[in-house]
């Protein structure tokens, strides 16, 4: 079976702090991705990448980085986290080449700024 | 991008009935998948399904991709089968992206 994890289900930080979410998956995808989930506006993509070190600007960037430094690997970084970014964050990997195949999702981070 | 709708947006079942669950995409689409996403949030995987039928237990679904429509059939709905079904699908020019539907949130009561 295919499995995607998340470092954590629930997290609670302060505004201004330095957000890191990881996920990892074990069945050598070559693209991750990363959404965030929001009432009323459905699931929206942040960040992808294709390969190891290559990221791409999904439909939502502003306020958030990326790191793929491992294949299996890919993080999420709120350099200085907002209240607005308070959300439900799930990561996804799958497909390979130039497109978003078959994914697979984590179990999600429910993310509090306070 | 591709529009994506979903029907109806919200399913009130009792136990034992069958539903018929409506995806409708605006464009050509090389990838469509269907997910449910638990009470805990997760997203899981049902069906990648482009084109054709697949059946899996008690669902199935069936994508009609010249006629820009994907279903999902439910039969003996469970209580377990509650949550919200997402269609999401990917057009040959979007390259890596996704666009999902607004879902159906699936109620089954005992």
């Amino acid at each position: 079976d295919v499995k995607v994890t998340q470092s954590s289900r629930y997290l609670v930080k302060r505004t201004g702090e330095k957000v890191f979410l990881e996920c990892v998956q074990d069945m050598d995808h070559e693209n991750m991705f990363w959404y965030r989930q929001d009432p009323g506006l459905g699931l929206r993509l942040i960040y992808f990448s294709y390969d190891v070190k290559m990221k791409e600007k999904g439909d939502i960037p502003e306020g958030y980085s990326v790191s793929r430094e491992k294949k299996e690997r890919f993080s999420l970084i709120l350099e200085s986290a907002s209240t607005n970014q308070t959300s439900m964050y799930l990561c996804a990997s799958g497909g390979a080449s130039r497109a978003a195949g078959e994914q697979y999702f984590g179990p999600g981070t429910r993310l509090t700024v306070t | 991008g591709i529009q994506v709708e979903q029907s109806p947006p919200d399913l009130i079942l009792q136990e034992g009935a069958n539903s018929t669950l409506r995806c409708n995409f605006s464009d050509s689409v090389n990838n469509l998948q269907w997910f449910h996403q638990n009470p805990w949030g997760q997203l899981i995987n049902l069906f990648y399904i482009p084109s054709g039928t697949k059946q899996n237990g008690r669902l199935s679904a069936t994508t009609v991709a010249t006629e820009r429509y994907s279903l999902l059939y439910i039969s003996s709905s469970q209580t377990t089968d509650s949550g919200v079904y997402f269609c999401a699908v990917e057009g040959f020019a979007n390259d890596y992206k996704l666009s999902f539907g607004a879902g159906t949130t699936v109620t089954v009561r005992a």
